[in-house]
């Protein structure tokens, strides 16, 4: 069965702080691994979206990795700042049309000052 | 919110009731999702379309009906809503299912009580 999941489930940080979410899949056949950022009461937005050949990608203070042999990917969010207080989410696409992605439950980041 | 749009934003029926949701975009992409998002679980695809007239159901559609008539607009209808359909709707779009991005919609927030 195709699945996603995230850990941990929610964090609490400091203002300037680093951190590391993290994702495992098993989606076969896989095409592609997203990280979305949705801000409480808004939809999903995309941050990176990452091919079975891309290591890495980053989209400012965040960085994505993804390592196709282990089925795992983790978001880096450095410096952190009040405003990356929200849910990340990892969604793998696999390769079929229509119904293609495989969402996480998400993971809940607070930043506090 | 990259040219969608979602109506109502807020609603609350009884239990029975029809209810109709509306998303609009104006990307004039193809394809087109219906998701539920509740607390504990990932988003869920309820139906997409992938043209106009072309709809198929995705893991969570008892219950629910979809229509397309025009390629900018997209309606769910709950036949008879019932509690365990109070959840927030989100609507997503795309010109390219597998490998391009999905841009997601506002979201309604339902509550049937």
């Amino acid at each position: 069965k195709n699945q996603v999941e995230q850990s941990p489930q929610s964090l609490i940080i400091l203002e300037g702080k680093n951190c590391t979410l993290q994702c495992n899949y098993t989606v076969s056949p896989f095409s592609n691994l997203r990280w979305y950022k949705q801000d409480t009461g808004r939809g999903p937005v995309s941050l990176t979206i990452m091919t079975f050949s891309e290591n890495t990608k980053s989209n400012g203070r965040y960085t994505a990795t993804l390592d196709a042999d282990t089925k795992q990917s983790s978001l880096h969010i450095t410096a952190s700042q009040l405003s990356d207080s929200a849910s990340y989410i990892c969604v793998v696409s696999a390769e079929q049309a229509g119904t293609a992605l495989i969402f996480g439950k998400g993971t809940t980041l607070s930043v506090s000052s | 919110d990259a040219g969608i749009t979602q109506s109502p934003r807020h609603k609350v029926t009884e239990t029975g009731t029809p209810v109709t949701l509306r998303c609009h975009q104006t990307e004039n992409h193809r394809y087109m999702y219906w998701y539920r998002q509740d607390p504990g679980h990932g988003l869920r695809l309820i139906h997409y379309s992938y043209g106009v007239k072309d709809t198929d159901k995705g893991e969570v559609s008892d219950g629910y009906s979809v229509s397309r008539s025009k390629t900018e607009d997209f309606l769910l209808t709950l036949e008879s809503a019932t509690s365990s359909q109070t959840s927030v709707y989100f609507c997503a779009i795309t010109g390219t299912p597998v490998s391009g991005e999905q841009y997601f919609g506002p979201g309604t927030r339902l509550t049937v009580t």
